[in-house]
């Protein structure tokens, strides 16, 4: 069975620029939450969708967005970058929402210049 | 009280040592605790998990001892080899689906 599959895996955009990833969950599973990585501030949930609905929300400004589709794959997308955007944003999947396995992609490292 | 205290930051052990990373939790509305490991270049990889009525679980080289009394978790890793030089993270999560992360542990194995 395929991992978590996430585009693209290097991105460099400028301030100001909007941005948009994208996560393919293993088949079969239904709930794809986000995560931001940094040196500074570690691991930080940023939303989970299930279903199509987001479910749960970390506490990240409005500019950090997502969606999921009907086949569970989603994605999220960050509009006016700042510096402090840059990271690696990884998604991870569970086969439904509670206290699931999360299974993480290898991310996609976004750089803000 | 969403927080998670991971330490310590960084640990180097000889081959063959038995490196332990402890967790420490407030909220005890937590109920799920697993630890990843990350390579560079990598996402986070699921090591073992546990839940709060289990004080220990083995899985292979890897143990997670549970201190639900104290709000403390630990990770042992026997036998440890050079494969194993990673950093590993402690999460924890109410049953949501957010997990909530350690700050890491940058583990070293020398030879």
């Amino acid at each position: 069975k395929a991992g978590v599959t996430q585009t693209p895996r290097y991105l460099i955009k400028t301030r100001g620029q909007q941005v948009t990833l994208s996560c393919s969950p293993i088949s079969g599973h239904r709930s794809v939450s986000w995560y931001q990585q940094t040196p500074g501030q570690g691991l930080q949930f940023l939303f989970e969708y299930f279903s199509e609905t987001q479910r749960n929300k970390g506490n990240f400004p409005g500019r950090f967005s997502g969606r999921q589709f009907s086949n569970s794959r989603s994605e999220m997308n960050v509009s006016t970058l700042e510096l402090g955007d840059s990271a690696l944003y990884l998604c991870a999947s569970s086969l439904r929402q509670g206290t699931e396995t999360q299974y993480f992609g290898p991310g996609t490292r976004l750089l803000v210049l | 009280q969403q927080q998670v205290k991971q330490s310590p930051q960084s640990l180097i052990v000889q081959k063959g040592g038995i490196p332990i990373i402890n967790c420490a939790y407030e909220n005890t509305a937590f109920d799920y605790f697993p630890w990843y490991q990350q390579f560079p270049g990598k996402g986070p990889a699921l090591l073992i998990a546990i839940r709060p009525d289990v004080s220990e679980k083995k899985e292979g080289r890897f143990t997670i001892s549970f201190n639900k009394s104290a709000k403390q978790f630990s990770l042992h890793i026997m036998d440890s080899q050079p494969g194993d030089s990673a950093t590993y993270f402690c999460a924890a999560s109410t049953g949501f689906q957010k997990l909530v992360f350690g700050t890491g542990t940058r583990l070293l194995v020398s030879p």
